[in-house]
């Protein structure tokens, strides 16, 4: 078990250009979570994948948000246009079964900074 | 949907216990869960309730009351390294997370 892995540990990018992140799951793992987390705030659920399909998307998760599991190992959130308001913390999960079974093991996170 | 409520922010003694409450309402319950959140780190996975009782795992103890839609995380001998973010959370497909309570632990 190597846990998960984020790429970058941090990004700084300048307002309106395009940002990806990475995730590579635990590899038995199945399912993939991403979270966002800004200062004194818990983490706020963005998407859901269960093996290469993407099952829930938040409302709050804008156009410019897109993630991609292509074949149901790591994934990619891209970021477009990017606004101030992104800065934070994007967090992966993953999980061997739905959350009511078991928990979600975190990468250490992708902080993200707009300028 | 669901709706989960925790202290903000707790101060407590080196060796000392502290009890942070969460109380949830939702309209499907598939089990609790309390992470544990360290600055600028991961969450990572402290316990899980899904009956009704007292969950014991070593320092830390996890009680749940599914009737009173009521659980608290007991932390005993209390160490500056559990100066961390609780977070409570229902095991429902996505897990959502509320504040979490901020437990500063003093000397």
């Amino acid at each position: 078990d190597t846990g998960v892995s984020q790429n970058p540990r941090h990004k700084i990018t300048k307002r309106g250009q395009n940002v990806t992140f990475r995730c590579d799951p635990i590899s038995e793992h199945n399912r993939l979570y991403w979270y966002r987390q800004t200062l004194g705030q818990g983490p706020e659920f963005l998407t859901y994948f269960q093996n290469e399909a993407q099952l829930e998307k938040s409302r709050l998760l804008s156009d410019r948000f897109s993630a991609e599991r292509p074949k149901g190992s790591f994934s990619t959130l891209e970021i477009q246009r990017t606004e101030q308001g992104d800065s934070a913390m994007y967090l992966c999960a993953s999980s061997s079964r739905a959350p009511s079974d078991s928990p979600l093991h975190f990468g250490n996170g992708t902080r993200l900074t707009v300028t | 949907g669901q709706n989960i409520d925790q202290p903000t922010e707790m101060t407590a003694t080196e060796g000392a216990i502290v009890q942070i409450n969460c109380t949830y309402q939702t309209s499907g319950f598939n089990g609790l869960f309390w992470y544990q959140q360290h600055a600028g780190e991961a969450p990572t996975f402290l316990s899980y309730n899904v009956l009704d009782g007292l969950e014991e795992k070593g320092r830390f103890s996890s009680f749940l009351s599914r009737s009173k839609g009521y659980s608290y995380l007991l932390l005993k001998e209390l160490q500056m390294k559990d100066s961390a973010s609780y977070l409570c959370t229902i095991g429902n497909t996505p897990l959502v997370f509320g504040k979490g309570t901020r437990l500063s632990v003093i000397a």
